[in-house]
């Protein structure tokens, strides 16, 4: 079955820098890959998605890159804002088994 | 707010003890999907239903089951809890079983004593 790996676990940034989280997928059935944004006790919001016959996509700050070949993908958020502060997660839709397998996360800090 | 709705908020019982949560998909949704979350942990897919049938199983224990009715809501049936069942409940809908954007509901939080 499919299995998602994400690095970093937790990663610190200034207020400013830019912030670079990386999953690395299993299964090339995998189709489609959606990041999403969780602050604490509140739930996961979808930021930003990718297909896979898309090798990037961005919307304003944030950015996703697909490397079918290397079967990784990963998220870019530039100018990162306190407010960018959560845990992040990717996932990978396996289109062999309907499931959405999601990364362990990566709890962000942007230091003002 | 996503549009999908989970009651109740907050649920505090004992070991031993059966919980059922509730889910309701956004309007139009024919998906659900149940994921687990403990402290600090990530999301664990337990069970998906597309139009009242089952259409994905994750790592859902004997101990729990899940239906979804004809109107498209969907009840998650804890049984025998224990401690450790001690989690947030995230249930999620999309428009049908392909790979479209999850909507999430705000989530059940459990706590067994």
């Amino acid at each position: 079955g499919e299995n998602v790996e994400q690095h970093p676990s937790t990663l610190s940034v200034q207020e400013g820098d830019s912030a670079v989280i990386k999953c690395t997928y299993s299964d090339s059935a995998s189709n489609y890959f959606p990041w999403y944004k969780q602050e604490l006790g509140k739930r996961p919001q979808l930021i930003i998605d990718i297909r896979s016959n898309v090798g990037e996509k961005k919307d304003q700050r944030i950015a996703v890159t697909l490397n079918k070949t290397a079967k990784h993908f990963s998220l870019h958020i530039t100018e990162t804002q306190p407010e960018d502060s959560a845990v992040y997660f990717c996932a990978a839709f396996d289109s062999g088994t309907y499931k959405y397998i999601f990364g362990t996360g990566t709890r962000l800090k942007v230091l003002a | 707010d996503s549009g999908v709705t989970q009651t109740p908020k907050h649920l505090i019982t004992a070991t031993g003890q059966r919980v059922t949560l509730r889910c309701s998909p956004r309007s139009g949704d024919l998906s659900v999907y149940w994921y687990q979350q403990s402290l600090d942990q990530g999301l664990q897919f337990l069970i998906q239903y597309y139009n009242g049938e089952e259409r994905a199983k994750g790592n859902i224990l004997e101990r729990f089951s899940a239906q979804q009715f004809p109107d498209l809501h969907s009840e998650l049936n804890l049984s025998s809890l224990e401690l450790g069942d001690s989690a947030l409940y995230f249930c999620a809908s999309s428009v049908g079983g392909s790979p479209e954007t999850q909507y999430f509901g705000p989530g059940t939080r459990l706590l067994v004593l």
